[in-house]
């Protein structure tokens, strides 16, 4: 257990519709990343955010959005859904700079 | 940016020895990682190596020759739960995101 927790597990959901992942990163952790994997795909970066502040973003759409919280738990929003968008969801958080990442089991999302 | 290449599969016979490779291209280096994934599972971390040279753990080893912005990983005396897939990653700075490859598949055979 990685202590990262994402919910929901799976997702399934109708084009055009929105949808909303959580995470909740490890106990301490200040940094979360969101990647997207699709089918016979590397992980794609989409954005990080250390406690509460958007540092880096990636390759992530504008149908998309993130937050952190400050509790620190974040939020990846997905809009106006298409059947590309379908790909399981992680997220990852790490303690300091050195430390590795810590991913999450991710959220399997379908759009149908 | 970063970009990475990595065999996309590999088979090796139970017992053996294996050696996934990775090249990379990146502005700024921060060190380089692998991580396993088992599939429907998370990624998780195996290994770094921020300097030249091989780290060992357990029956997996890293390599790094930063001058030939090259790694690879030695997986020995393979067991089937090794079958899964590979990533290495690399980041530009400390701050920076971890960038991905796009895996390596292994399978072991008896």
């Amino acid at each position: 257990d990685s202590g990262v927790t994402q919910t929901p597990k799976h997702l399934i959901t109708a084009t055009g519709q929105r949808v909303t992942l959580r995470c909740s990163p490890r106990s301490g952790d200040l940094s979360v990343y969101w990647y997207q994997q699709s089918l016979d795909q590397g992980l794609q970066f989409l954005i990080q955010y250390y406690n509460g502040e958007e540092r880096a973003k990636g390759n992530i759409l504008e149908r998309f959005s993130a937050q952190q919280f400050p509790d620190l738990h974040s939020e990846l929003n997905l809009s106006s859904l298409e059947l590309g968008d379908s790909a399981l969801y992680f997220c990852a958080s790490r303690g300091d700079y050195n430390s590795p990442l810590h991913f999450g089991n991710g959220t399997r999302l379908t759009v149908t | 940016g970063q970009s990475l290449e990595q065999p996309s599969e590999v088979t090796a016979v139970e017992g053996a020895i294996v050696q996934i490779n990775c090249t990379y291209q990146t502005s700024g280096f921060y060190g380089l990682s692998w991580y396993q994934q088992h599939d429907g599972g998370a990624p998780t971390f195996l290994s770094y190596n921020a300097l030249d040279g091989l780290e060992e753990t357990g029956r997996f080893s890293s390599f790094l020759s930063r001058s030939d912005s090259y790694g690879y990983l030695l997986l020995q005396e393979l067991q089937m739960k090794d079958s899964a897939s590979y990533f290495c990653a690399v980041r530009g700075s400390g701050n920076t995101p971890l960038v991905f490859g796009k895996g390596t598949r292994l399978s072991v055979i008896a």
